[in-house]
C-alpha cells in the first residue's frame, strides 16, 4: 500500500484566518515532505521532515508553519496568507530522506 | 544545484501509437531519476524510476532509458490508451545538495486521442 492521505481536499480561507492542512501515511516511512504546486508547474519543495525532525526548510515564509506530531502525521499550519499562496499543497513520504517519494492527492487552497 | 529540462511541453498521439518524453540533467553525479504521472485534480503518481547503475527499465507498456554520458533520460509509453492522458514530470536527484533534493522538469501534457 503506497497511500498518502490529505485533508481537507479543498480549503477556502481569508487572509486573516488560521487553518491547518493534514497529511497521514501508514507505510512506516520516516521522511515526509510538503510541496506547493501552482497550475501547470511542477511541485516546489517547501519542507522536509526526517525522523520527525525538520530537516529542510526551503526559505518558506513564516506564515507557513509545519509540524510533525509523530512518524505518521504531518501538519501545515497556515496564518495570514496572501492571495498568491493559492495553490495545490501536496504531501509526500519516502522510506528514508532521499528515497522514492509517494505523493498524496493534495489540498486545493484558495486564499480570498 | 541540479537543473532538469523536459521536452516536449505538449504531446498529442493517436491511441495505439507510442509516446516519448525526453529530459536532460546537469549534475553528472545525479543517481536517481523518477517519472511521475499527474492526472487532473490528483497528486503526482510515481510510475517508474531508474538508478544510475541501470541503463533501461521496463514495466508493462512503460520503459525508461538512461544515457549517463549524454546526461539524458527518456520515458517511452507504447500502445497508448486514452487513460494515459495526463501531465508527466521527470525528476533527477542530484548529489550536490546535502541530502539529494528532487529537481523536477517543467512537465509534458500528453493527450491521447481515440
Amino acid at each position: 500500500d503506497t497511500e498518502v492521505t490529505q485533508t481537507p481536499k479543498h480549503l477556502v480561507m481569508g487572509m486573516t484566518n488560521k487553518k491547518s492542512l493534514k497529511c497521514e501515511q501508514h507505510m512506516g516511512h520516516r521522511a515526509m515532505y510538503w510541496y506547493k504546486q501552482k497550475a501547470k508547474k511542477p511541485p516546489e519543495l517547501m519542507f522536509v521532515y526526517s525522523y520527525e525532525k525538520l530537516s529542510i526548510n526551503e526559505s518558506v515564509p513564516s506564515r507557513f508553519s509545519p509540524e510533525c506530531p509523530n512518524s505518521s502525521l504531518l501538519n501545515l499550519h497556515l496564518h495570514a496568507l496572501q492571495p498568491e499562496d493559492s495553490a495545490l499543497y501536496l504531501c509526500a513520504s519516502s522510506p528514508t530522506q532521499g528515497g522514492e517519494q509517494y505523493f498524496g492527492p493534495g489540498t486545493r487552497l484558495t486564499v480570498t | 544545484g541540479e537543473n532538469v529540462e523536459q521536452h516536449p511541453s505538449t504531446l498529442s498521439v493517436q491511441e495505439g501509437d507510442s509516446a516519448v518524453i525526453k529530459c536532460t540533467y546537469s549534475d553528472s553525479a545525479s543517481n536517481y531519476f523518477p517519472w511521475y504521472k499527474q492526472e487532473l485534480g490528483k497528486g503526482p503518481q510515481l510510475i517508474i524510476d531508474i538508478r544510475s547503475n541501470v541503463g533501461e527499465k521496463k514495466d508493462q507498456r512503460i520503459a525508461v532509458t538512461l544515457n549517463k554520458t549524454a546526461k539524458h533520460f527518456s520515458l517511452h509509453i507504447t500502445e497508448t490508451q486514452p487513460e494515459d492522458s495526463a501531465v508527466y514530470f521527470c525528476a533527477a536527484r542530484g548529489t550536490t545538495d546535502s541530502w539529494g533534493k528532487l529537481q523536477f522538469g517543467a512537465g509534458t501534457q500528453v493527450v491521447v486521442t481515440p
